[in-house]
């Protein structure tokens, strides 16, 4: 059971709009920033989103982060076959001397 | 360009340590404000955070982990390290060190997996 709670699945033909919910609580969301990595299929995570809503250099401007009180989200835009893989959040929690937490990951599978 | 490995054992044996070094090669792992972190991910599970150390050497574990786990880093040979003792096969998983500015994992290694069996 994730501290971070996603959706296990999400989908959309190519160039629909995705989005991912990340819920959390008072403890993480609601008090630190959100990351978002994307794990495409036999490879390393790879950072997608950090800060909440920032992208590092190299990432398509078609992912977007947002946060709202405890939630979070990830959204996709101009959904294209690439972008086939898993989503994971995570933020720091500041309860038990501090950790890190993350959504179970979210498949997003390109129709 | 950062990039990090992974190496150590495949294989451990149940009630056993297992022991992890990640090498930093591309920046030094001396800079400021960067975590060195381990992330393992259990067959059919997600994402879990294992701990990370601070670039000054302050640690931060798992709280379901904490008393199991030792990291540390070496800055002499631009490395840090993962220590798990008493693994059971609750802790096969496919190992990966990360680290990065400010918590965020920037970089990844490739991952590598380690089995826990007799």
């Amino acid at each position: 059971q994730s501290v971070l709670t996603q959706p296990p699945s999400a989908s959309g033909t190519p160039g629909q709009r995705v989005t991912i919910s990340c819920s959390g609580s008072s403890s993480n969301i609601g008090t630190n920033t959100v990351t978002w990595y994307q794990r495409l299929p036999g490879t390393a995570p790879k950072l997608l989103i950090f800060h909440d809503n920032q992208r590092p250099s190299g990432v398509p401007d078609r992912f977007s982060g947002s946060k709202s009180g405890t939630s979070a989200s990830l959204a996709i835009s101009g959904l294209q076959s690439e972008d086939e893989a898993d989503y994971y959040c995570a933020a720091w929690d500041d309860s038990l001397n501090g950790h890190v937490v993350f959504g179970g990951g979210t498949k997003v599978t390109v129709l | 360009q950062v990039q990090l490995q992974e190496s150590g054992p495949g294989l451990v044996k149940p009630s056993e340590t297992l022991s992890l070094t990640c090498t930093v090669s591309g920046g030094s792992i001396n800079t400021n404000n960067y975590y060195w972190t381990w992330i393992r991910q259990s067959p059919g599970q997600g994402l879990e955070w294992i701990g990370s150390v601070y670039y000054s050497g302050n640690t931060y574990y798992h709280p379901s982990l904490r008393s199991r786990v030792t990291m540390s880093i070496d800055t002499s040979k631009n490395q840090f390290s993962l220590t798990l003792t008493s693994v059971t096969a609750a802790d096969t998983a496919v190992y990966y060190c990360a680290g990065g500015y400010s918590r965020v994992s920037a970089y990844w290694g490739q991952g590598t997996l380690v089995t826990v069996s007799s």
